[in-house]
């Protein structure tokens, strides 16, 4: 079985402080993981996803296969990012499983 | 670009009342799926659908059912609404398994079942 945890519900920092969301996952085969994102009032949407190595709106997430980790990371938060965060895993079902989120929120 | 359109929008159902919640999607994907969220649980996968005539369960398909009819359209049917129905629910998208592109995502439906 896949899953997707997400150890944070809530997860507030200062502007200009660097974040960290955490994101385990457990699977057993070579996993397809992405950050995605709500804000406000908006829908669901892709912020990035591993086999990209892409950094979006300064945020990155690394793979770490030996602690099954894909955290998403950003040097300097920004009030714009406030926004709640699902990790997710794309597995041997070709289904999107998701985590639980972490509500992301950036104090001026 | 519509993308991924749900209707409707807000919904109170009472309890044995049915439903139809609608999904379309105007991108050609192939891959069809109805996610529900409830608070601090997530997004949990209801059905989804691979392309037209074929549906599959997800992980929480009690009490729901779907079709796939054509390519744009996989609406969502609650038979029997009960209280534990009460969540968001969103339909997505994806040309492939949700490699490279990811979901599209529809802006939800808010359902509530009192």
């Amino acid at each position: 079985a896949q899953r997707v945890t997400q150890p944070e519900k809530l997860l507030s920092v200062f502007k200009g402080a660097p974040v960290e969301l955490k994101c385990n996952y457990s699977y057993s085969g070579s996993p397809e993981l992405f950050w995605y994102v709500q804000y406000s009032r908006q829908r669901l949407q892709l912020l990035l996803r591993h086999i990209s190595r892409e950094s979006i709106k300064g945020f990155t997430a690394d793979l770490n296969k030996g602690e099954t980790s894909f955290h998403l990371k950003k040097p300097f938060a920004q009030e714009e990012d406030s926004a709640m965060y699902y990790c997710a895993l794309s597995g041997s079902a070709r289904q999107l499983t998701f985590g639980s989120g972490t509500q992301l929120t950036v104090l001026p | 670009n519509a993308g991924v359109t749900q209707t409707p929008k807000f919904r109170i159902l009472k309890i044995g009342q049915s439903m139809t919640l609608q999904c379309t999607q105007d991108m050609n994907h192939n891959y069809m799926y109805w996610y529900r969220q409830d608070p601090g649980m997530g997004l949990k996968l209801i059905y989804y659908s691979v392309g037209a005539g074929i549906t599959d369960k997800g992980e929480v398909p009690n009490g729901y059912n779907v079709s796939r009819s054509t390519t744009e359209d996989f609406p969502l049917r609650l038979e029997l609404a009960a209280p534990s129905q009460t969540s968001v629910y969103f339909c997505a998208s994806s040309y492939s398994t949700g490699t490279l592109e990811g979901y599209t995502f529809g802006s939800g439906t808010r359902l509530t079942v009192v």
